[in-house]
């Protein structure tokens, strides 16, 4: 089992373009959740999905920003109208069920010029 | 609000030297408390977590209600233990788990 995928590992875009950043959870989970790391900071809650669902998107900005988890494929989170404060690493998370682990991907590292 | 507080950017000991990381929370509620540890190129992995009570590495952690604690210990820290660490709290009724800004722990030879 490859664990959580996330790709691109590194994203440039700039102000103004699309971003879309794409997470496989581990075979068998289908839970996924977003985190977004600013520089300096923890990691924040952006939304959490099971296939074809969204749970809980309180983390997520209210524009610009979405998220899906398709029955086939992997998970989008989809950033338009990109700002230089949209800067940040951006973690995905799976997990089998409600209360199990979460197993986190490497993260996309996305930078706005 | 849910909230977790690392005091600690961080952090140096010595090998052989005890650790403790610092970790408190404020939530009304029952939460979960785990520790998260993210070693130098690798992903965020999973230490501990309260309700498994297990001692993972060495480390421990202890939830103290009316402290409102999760402090992270080792007694006898390795080089191998430098790392960055994050405490995380999620509310038991939901998945979403709360981070700290954590702390970077060198352990210095």
């Amino acid at each position: 089992n490859a664990g959580v995928m996330q790709n691109p590992r590194h994203l440039v875009r700039r102000r103004g373009q699309e971003a879309r950043l794409r997470c496989s959870p581990m075979k068998g989970h289908s839970h996924v959740y977003w985190y977004r790391q600013l520089p300096e900071e923890g990691l924040k809650f952006m939304v959490y999905l099971q296939k074809e669902n969204i749970i809980d998107e309180s983390g997520m900005p209210k524009e610009r920003f979405s998220a899906e988890f398709p029955k086939e494929g992997p998970s989008i989170l989809r950033i338009q109208q990109v700002v230089r404060g949209d800067s940040a690493a951006y973690f995905c998370a799976s997990s089998q069920g409600m209360i199990a682990e979460q197993f986190f991907g490497p993260g996309t590292r996305l930078t706005v010029l | 609000a849910q909230r977790v507080t690392q005091p600690e950017k961080l952090l140096s000991v010595f090998k052989g030297a005890p650790v403790e990381l610092k970790c408190n929370y404020s939530y009304s509620g029952s939460p979960e408390l785990f520790w998260y540890v993210q070693y130098s190129r690798q992903r965020l992995q999973l230490l501990l977590r309260h309700i498994s009570r297990e001692s993972i590495k060495g480390f421990t952690a202890d939830l103290n209600k009316g402290e409102t604690s999760f402090h992270l210990k080792k007694p006898f820290a390795q080089e191998e233990d430098s790392a960055m660490y994050y405490c995380a709290l999620s509310d038991q009724g939901a998945q979403k788990l709360v981070f700290g800004q954590g702390t970077r722990l060198t352990i210095n030879p």
